[in-house]
């Protein structure tokens, strides 16, 4: 199925370190989510964005939602051992009948040694 | 407010055999969206419902289906189960079906 391709995959970093992850998308989309999920959990939601343009933070976390509605990023500042799990993005488009479908990223994978 | 459950947690079934999941939506939250989650496929959207009716479908075979009752808890149910269907089955719960949804802990269904 349509997926979002999130970049990079994985990511092996120290404590401390600040982390970046993006999605692109061939479609625009009127919201983008951010999720992190640990192993055999559903995922969390860490921050929602609704405008182009919009950046958001949630304490140590920032995210910003393209312009072209095709992007968007987040990051991790000073990075801590319980940052460690899957981060996904997802894009929602309301237009028509798209009716509760996100779309999702493939997922990166944060590892944190400390 | 209490948020998404789903029963069961675990699941074991064999081929052939059917099985059903649920899922309680956040409390006001009236669209249900399921999910299947899968290492190769990563997560892949299913249904959603809405005041008891099914508004948008994912590419899933007819043997997936789902419903929801009238106070907004969803059913799925998989036919004639296959090895590929273990998966983790998610399901997500907004107010309106085109905001932000937030996710249950998943049912876990291994196919033997």
């Amino acid at each position: 199925g349509q997926q979002l391709n999130q970049s990079p995959q994985s990511m092996f970093i120290q404590e401390g370190e600040d982390v970046s992850m993006n999605c692109t998308s061939s479609s625009i989309f009127n919201t983008w989510l951010w999720y992190k999920q640990d192993p055999g959990e559903g995922p969390v939601l860490l921050i929602a964005l609704y405008k182009a343009g919009e950046l958001t933070s949630n304490g140590r976390l920032t995210a910003q939602f393209g312009i072209t509605r095709k992007d968007s990023f987040l990051n991790i500042s000073a990075s801590i051992p319980s940052d460690v799990g899957i981060y996904f993005c997802a894009g929602l488009y309301a237009g028509g009948t798209s009716y509760g479908k996100l779309t999702f990223g493939q997922g990166t994978i944060l590892t944190v040694h400390p | 407010k209490a948020g998404v459950t789903q029963t069961p947690r675990y699941l074991i079934k064999t081929r052939g055999q059917q099985v059903t999941l649920s899922c309680s939506p956040i409390s006001g939250h009236r669209s249900v969206s399921w999910y299947q989650q899968t290492p190769g496929q990563g997560l892949q959207f299913l249904f959603e419902y809405f005041s008891e009716t099914q508004r948008n479908k994912g590419n899933f075979p007819g043997r997936f289906s789902g419903r929801q009752f009238s106070n907004s808890r969803s059913e799925m149910n998989v036919s004639t189960l296959e090895l590929g269907d273990s998966a983790l089955y998610l399901c997500a719960s907004s107010s309106q079906g085109k905001e932000t949804q937030y996710f249950g802990p998943g049912t876990r269904l291994l196919v033997l």
